[in-house]
């Protein structure tokens, strides 16, 4: 088994570029792809980003996904921050080991 | 318009059971396995539980491992939860969600963890 741990919290300006990370306890983050999905208040998630740095259609270009097998871990960039980028944001991943699903903590994206 | 349309929240006392259905329109249910994720108040996302598309496998996470139970009607396009013996920290509000990633073998697809769509969410309340 492993955990998928995000920062509690991340804020920045409208119009910068904000990256939220994703790091795998144990095993590779390459093991499995790595999916990021939104969460406003108030609303049921959806997915941003899919297998690692792949936009769902409707979702705009400046959101982007990749990994890094250095650091293992995923990360989401949002550039051009929009006031309406403000949510929660959870990475996931499959477990083979118990074939579950592993979600982060989540991480509070506050775009002040 | 592919859509999930959860429903049979509602208030139930510690120890008591709830079925929670998940309605699919606007894609061939058949074909993809489905997963439920639960969010207790104000915490973060859970997973709870998944079947394959053609219902020949079904997964548990540890905490509700015996006390639910997930099924599927792919005749009335529709995934199903049963809780027993229910407990204060399973409140939450249960997520249907459809599995677009996993693999596909022998007749049947297996979940992976790519969701999409997710339903709106039925609120599940457990206090006496």
């Amino acid at each position: 088994n492993f955990m998928l741990t995000q920062p509690h919290s991340v804020s920045e300006s409208p119009g910068k570029t904000v990256t939220i990370t994703c790091t795998r306890s144990s095993g590779s983050i390459a093991s499995y792809f790595v999916q990021w999905c939104q969460q406003r208040p108030g609303s049921a998630p959806i997915t941003v980003i899919y297998e690692n740095n792949r936009r769902p259609s409707g979702v705009p270009g400046r959101f982007s996904g990749s990994i890094d097998s250095s650091s293992n871990s995923a990360s989401l960039t949002i550039s051009g921050l929009k006031t309406e980028d403000e949510a929660d944001y959870y990475c996931q991943s499959y477990d083979s080991s118990n074939e579950n699903v592993v979600f982060g903590g989540g991480t509070k994206l506050t775009v002040l | 318009e592919v859509q999930l349309v959860e429903s049979g929240g509602g208030l139930v006392q510690p120890g008591g059971s709830l079925r929670l259905s998940c309605a699919a329109f606007g894609f061939t249910f058949s074909n993809y396995a489905m997963q439920w994720v639960r969010q207790a108040p104000g915490k973060g996302l859970e997973y709870v539980s998944a079947i394959s598309s053609s219902a020949d496998r079904t997964f548990y996470a540890n905490s509700v491992k015996g006390r639910f139970t997930v099924s599927r009607d792919n005749s009335k396009n529709t995934l199903y939860l049963q809780m027993d013996s229910l407990r204060a920290e399973d409140m939450a509000v249960y997520y249907c969600v459809r599995d677009r990633g996993g693999y596909c073998s022998g007749g049947s697809c297996y979940p992976g963890s790519w969701f999409d769509p997710w339903g709106q969410g039925t609120l599940v309340t457990v206090s006496s």
